[in-house]
């Protein structure tokens, strides 16, 4: 089965300074993972995505993430916080082979001024 | 294109009652997905239709739902004999295979949310 875990379910840091979210999956093959990002009353919207191409992803709004097999981990950063990137981030999982995705429990993440 | 849009927003309605949600995908979309999410957790899938075919369904998905796609567009989700434990926000999404990894990635609408009281 697959899974994936989010550390860290709040996690707050000042304007400017760098955002780290962090999130481990479980899979028996190499999967595709995924960080979507919901905004209060809203839908997800994509941030980047890791297909097995190249394992650092950059993604939107100066979002990137770098898979590492040997942790297991998808890890979420953006160099310098914005307050407009306020919000709950999911990170998700689908085998290559699936159709469903396997969500973490989300990260809420607070920009403080 | 409009992007995925979900009707209503909201939902009130009494434990017993009958609901039925809609999701309209991107146009040229031809693989539907619902999910349901609850407060502080992630979305967790629950059906998914390839054109009108339903393929997968959820091991979370009652007799109580049922989930249709009759002509391979809009879709619509049915949940009988609500319970309080169905309060929830009920997301759809669509993707398109033929992109070069489109399958695996979605577009969201912005959700139903339901309150049984």
């Amino acid at each position: 089965a697959q899974s994936v875990t989010q550390l860290g379910s709040h996690v707050s840091v000042s304007e400017g300074a760098l955002v780290l979210l962090r999130c481990n999956y479980s899979s028996s093959v190499p999967p595709y993972l995924f960080w979507y990002v919901q905004y209060p009353n809203q839908g997800l919207q994509l941030l980047l995505k890791y297909t097995s191409a190249a394992t650092l992803v950059k993604g939107i709004n100066d979002f990137e993430a770098e898979f590492k097999k040997s942790e297991t981990s998808f890890h979420l950063t953006k160099p310098s916080a914005h307050m407009s990137d306020a919000a709950e981030y999911f990170c998700a999982v689908i085998q290559n082979t699936g159709n469903q995705f396997y969500f973490g429990t989300g990260t809420s993440l607070t920009v403080i001024p | 294109d409009t992007g995925v849009s979900q009707n209503p927003r909201h939902k009130i309605t009494k434990r017993g009652q009958n609901v039925t949600f809609r999701c309209d995908p991107i146009s040229e979309h031809n693989r539907l997905y619902w999910y349901r999410q609850t407060l502080g957790q992630g979305p967790e899938f629950l059906t998914y239709f390839q054109n009108e075919a339903q393929l997968e369904k959820s091991r979370l998905l009652s007799d109580r739902f049922s989930a249709e796609r009759p002509k391979g567009s809009f879709s619509t989700l049915e949940i009988q004999r609500t319970e309080q434990g169905d309060s929830a926000m009920y997301l759809c999404a669509s993707s398109w295979p033929r992109l070069a990894g489109g399958e695996y990635e979605q577009y969201f609408g912005p959700g139903t949310r339901l309150t049984v009281t």
